[in-house]
């Protein structure tokens, strides 16, 4: 039990609909970061926002976008779903000055895009 | 982009036998991290290793670290059921923004 807790756990899409993935952080953790996990694959980092500013993006396009709320929760947002997009998302919380590097992360998010 | 590749990618053991997995990746790094996944579930760290540090140890697991080859291993001693589990190694930049590899399946046989 982490302590990250991340909802809804199932979801189903069609393409060029938008969803909205939530994320509550481990208590006290001032940084949330999203990762894409394709079935089989390890995984990937879309972004991290810490004190409610993205801080780093990997290679997503726009319409992946996100949000940080002053109690550190977050928000994912996907617009226009392709069926590519059909992944687990995974949040994690960190507390980057005190522990560096380690990640807490939820259950995830399987989204299907039909 | 993917950091870390694993090798090999899936591993079959009898328990109580040792599981190996090795990890490379491609540029410098702050310190490299193992995790752990149960079928499709959160990630748990397993553990950190340092870019300074050549060797660690926690409980039945350990990791090493050669950076001149850009490689680390993680051991896992007497492996359980329990074990059986997807791990993965991810490299980091110094900001918590982790580069995962795709992932080395490992399944403990009863």
């Amino acid at each position: 039990e982490t302590g990250v807790t991340q909802s809804p756990t199932h979801l189903i899409k069609t393409r060029g609909q938008q969803v909205t993935l939530r994320c509550s952080s481990q208590s006290g953790h001032n940084t949330v970061s999203w990762y894409q996990q394709a079935l089989g694959q390890g995984p990937q980092f879309i972004f991290q926002y810490y004190r409610e500013e993205e801080n780093g993006r990997g290679n997503f396009p726009p319409r992946f976008s996100g949000l940080q709320f002053p109690n550190y929760s977050s928000e994912l947002n996907v617009n226009a779903l392709e069926l590519d997009d059909s992944a687990l998302y995974l949040c994690a919380s960190s507390l980057v000055k005190a522990n560096p590097g380690e990640l807490f992360f939820g259950e995830g998010s399987r989204l299907t895009v039909l | 982009s993917q950091q870390g590749e694993e090798d090999p990618q899936a591993l079959s053991i009898q328990e109580g036998e040792n599981a190996t997995m090795n990890c490379s990746y491609k540029t410098s790094i702050n310190n490299l991290q193992w995790y752990r996944q149960n079928s499709g579930r959160g990630l748990v760290h397993l553990i950190l290793i340092r870019s300074n540090e050549r060797e660690k140890h926690s409980g039945r697991l350990r990791v090493t670290l050669d950076t001149s080859k850009k490689s680390s291993s993680l051991l896992i001693t007497a492996s359980r059921a329990a074990d059986t589990a997807s791990y993965f190694c991810a490299t980091d930049d110094g900001n918590n923004r982790l580069a995962f590899g795709k992932g080395n399946q490992v399944v403990v046989i009863p």
